[in-house]
């Protein structure tokens, strides 16, 4: 069935670099693709979205790439820091579907000191 | 302005028992989805509400679950005969129209089946 799967369920760096965190999706028919941050105990934080009409969009020290001939999305975090530490979802809607989410796994990033 | 809020945060409850979550969106926001997670798990969509009216009830588990909405605001997440497996955090968001648009989620309810 169509899903959205994340390659690295973990990702470890070191504060100051940079993280990469990717996601695959299945539906090539999805126009809308948003990644959430959560902490443990918390319900999802918005980070940042992309249309399926554009291949880039920043954010205040994120970027969002979108990929749609592979089907490939991307969140990359600039001069990660300890409270980037959480664990990031993808997700994406079908025009058609009232605008409900279909979610990834997960990938848990940890910020080394 | 408040963010989306839910209650009770935490749910206990016995096998065979009815329970019912709320949800209080972002005011003026006129969609509201209900998703369900796991432990360690991605979200997993429930209901959506555009309104007061719940267009899309696909993703509800079984038919001991079920939702409403009222006043286009409120809504409540009903479990009859609650199971073990029902055991999860319900998470509820909004979003100013559907279609399309960011999804601001609150702090979710834990819920437990004993």
């Amino acid at each position: 069935g169509e899903s959205v799967g994340l390659h690295l369920p973990t990702l470890s760096v070191q504060e100051g670099d940079n993280s990469i965190i990717n996601c695959a999706y299945s539906n090539s028919a999805s126009d809308y693709f948003i990644w959430y941050k959560q902490e443990s105990g918390k319900g999802p934080q918005f980070i940042i979205d992309i249309r399926s009409n554009m291949d880039k969009r920043q954010g205040q020290r994120v970027t969002v790439l979108l990929n749609k001939t592979v089907k490939h999305l991307s969140l990359q975090i600039a001069a990660t820091q300890p409270g980037d530490s959480a664990v990031y979802f993808c997700a994406e809607a079908h025009p058609n579907q009232g605008g409900k989410l279909i979610f990834g796994q997960g990938t848990e990033l940890s910020v080394k000191p | 302005g408040a963010g989306v809020s839910q209650s009770p945060s935490n749910k206990v409850t016995e096998k065979g028992k009815d329970v019912e979550l709320r949800c209080d969106p972002i005011s003026g926001h006129t969609a509201l989805y209900w998703y369900r997670q796991s432990l360690g798990q991605g979200l997993e969509f429930l209901i959506y509400f555009q309104g007061n009216s719940a267009p899309d009830k696909s993703g509800l588990p079984s038919d001991r679950f079920s939702a409403e909405r009222t006043g286009g605001s409120v809504s409540t997440l009903t479990i009859q005969r609650t199971q073990q497996e029902d055991s999860a955090v319900y998470l509820c968001a909004s979003s100013v129209t559907l279609a399309s648009d960011k999804q601001y989620f609150g702090p979710g309810t834990r819920l437990t089946v004993l």
